[in-house]
């Protein structure tokens, strides 16, 4: 099992430009999560997903995007990038074992600098 | 709303000391309670939870957390120290019947030789 992967590991984009950060699950998980990690500030949630084609807002959700087409991905867009989005980007999944509880997989992360 | 505490932000200790890392946590009721790890360059590797029963709980690499309601907190500890424990560490809760993971500022471990 490869786990939770993102794509790309790194990536560098010009204040207005448009990307798309890619998550994969092969653990058949139900729920996903993206977060953005800060110096001093932990993890924050961006957006989640708890199943295929339902999407949520999380903490920190203005200028990204999300779509869960498919149970195993979990997409984060960016329309417009701007400085303030540099960051390192996780994703994260889970399952829930018994009723109410639930544990998350962090995938490697995706290092993104806007310049 | 839940919230998490890590006081300190960087810790030092030597090779074979033992270690104790704060997270105190802000709920209603008793909420479900994780401690990550991360090393450099590295995502998050979970070291051990607390859902219910026994308050001391075990984790892997060495690594033991107790839940003391009365403090609302939920330390880790290690009793000696390795040098590739150097990493930074993430204390999380989470609400019974929710899906979300509230972290922690994290506390950067540094283990001298």
């Amino acid at each position: 099992n490869a786990g939770v992967t993102q794509t790309p590991k790194f990536r560098v984009l010009k204040t207005g430009q448009s990307m798309t950060l890619l998550c994969a699950q092969d653990m058949n998980h139900e729920y996903m999560y993206w977060y953005r990690q800060d110096p001093g500030m932990g993890l924050r949630l961006i957006h989640y997903s708890v199943g295929e084609g339902t999407t949520a807002k999380g903490e920190v959700p203005d200028g990204y995007n999300v779509s869960r087409l498919k149970k195993q991905n979990f997409l984060l867009g960016l329309e417009s990038a701007a400085p303030s989005q540099t960051s390192v980007y996780f994703c994260a999944s889970s399952y829930v074992w018994r009723v109410g509880s639930y544990e998350q997989y962090f995938g490697p992360g995706t290092r993104l600098t806007v310049t | 709303a839940q919230s998490v505490t890590q006081p300190d932000i960087h810790i030092t200790v030597s090779e074979g000391a033992s270690l104790e890392l704060r997270c105190n946590y802000s709920y209603g009721a008793t909420p479900y309670l994780f401690w990550y790890v991360q090393s450099p360059g590295q995502g998050l590797q979970l070291l051990l939870k607390y859902f219910s029963g026994d308050t001391l709980v075990q984790g892997i690499k060495g690594f033991e957390a107790e839940f003391k309601r009365s403090q609302s907190s939920f330390n880790l500890r290690k009793p000696s120290v390795h040098w590739s424990d150097a990493a930074e560490y993430f204390c999380a809760v989470g609400t019974p019947g929710g899906n979300k993971l509230t972290f922690g500022t994290g506390t950067q471990l540094k283990v001298e030789l």
